[in-house]
């Protein structure tokens, strides 16, 4: 069936380096993507997201990529930091669905 | 800001008991939607309504059931649960012309 899924389970980078956190997505009717923050125990954290007629969107440290010709769609962290450690999911949605389908998550750790 | 409201937060049931979980969505979002997290697992939709309508429906067993009320919150009733029923429990809530949806800090539930 339709998936959303990560290519690394698990990054680990060096506080001030960049992160980038990747996801690909097979459901070619999908038009909004998401990035959320997850951390133990607690609630999936809205971080920033991007609707399919764009292919980059900026936020506070954070850059979402999003390229449809091969239904790839990243996550960049600038200077991260060690409260950026977290799980990270992708989450598609489309196809005129309410639904978000995630991706199965990257566990992000950040180094001193 | 005020925030998805979840309640209770963690809750403790027998095999073949029931429960009812609560959601309160941030404040004039007309939108809400449940999901399921297992252990180590991306969240899976169950099922969204609007304006007290379904409007969803994603693997929610028939066991379970849902609503919204007049004033927006939303109860998720789980019966005859089961060992497997275990997991985080998150409800999102959305304006429904906004794409967004903004996670709570959901309900741990524990089936023994």
């Amino acid at each position: 069936g339709e998936s959303v899924g990560l290519h690394l389970p698990t990054l680990s980078v060096q506080e001030g380096d960049n992160s980038i956190i990747n996801c690909a997505y097979s459901n070619s009717a999908s038009d909004y993507f998401i990035w959320y923050k997850q951390e133990s125990g607690k609630g999936p954290q809205f971080i920033i997201d991007i609707r399919s007629n764009m292919d980059k969107r900026q936020g506070q440290r954070v850059t979402v990529l999003l390229n449809k010709t091969v239904k790839h769609l990243s996550l960049q962290i600038a200077a991260t930091q060690p409260g950026d450690s977290a799980v990270y999911f992708c989450a598609e949605k489309g196809g005129g669905s309410e639904k978000l389908v995630f991706g199965k998550g990257t566990k992000l750790t950040v180094n001193p | 800001a005020a925030g998805v409201i979840q309640s209770p937060r963690h809750l403790i049931k027998e095999k073949r008991e029931t429960a009812t979980l609560k959601c309160y969505p941030i404040p004039r979002h007309d939108t809400v939607y449940w999901y399921q997290q297992g252990p180590g697992q991306d969240p899976q939709f169950l099922i969204s309504f609007y304006e007290k309508m379904q409007s969803d429906k994603g693997s929610i067993p028939d066991r379970f059931s849902a609503q919204q009320f007049s004033d927006y919150h939303s109860e998720l009733n789980m019966s005859s649960l089961e060992l497997g029923d275990s997991a985080l429990y998150f409800c999102a809530s959305s304006f429904r012309y906004q794409e967004t949806q903004y996670f709570g800090p959901g309900t741990r539930l524990l089936v023994l």
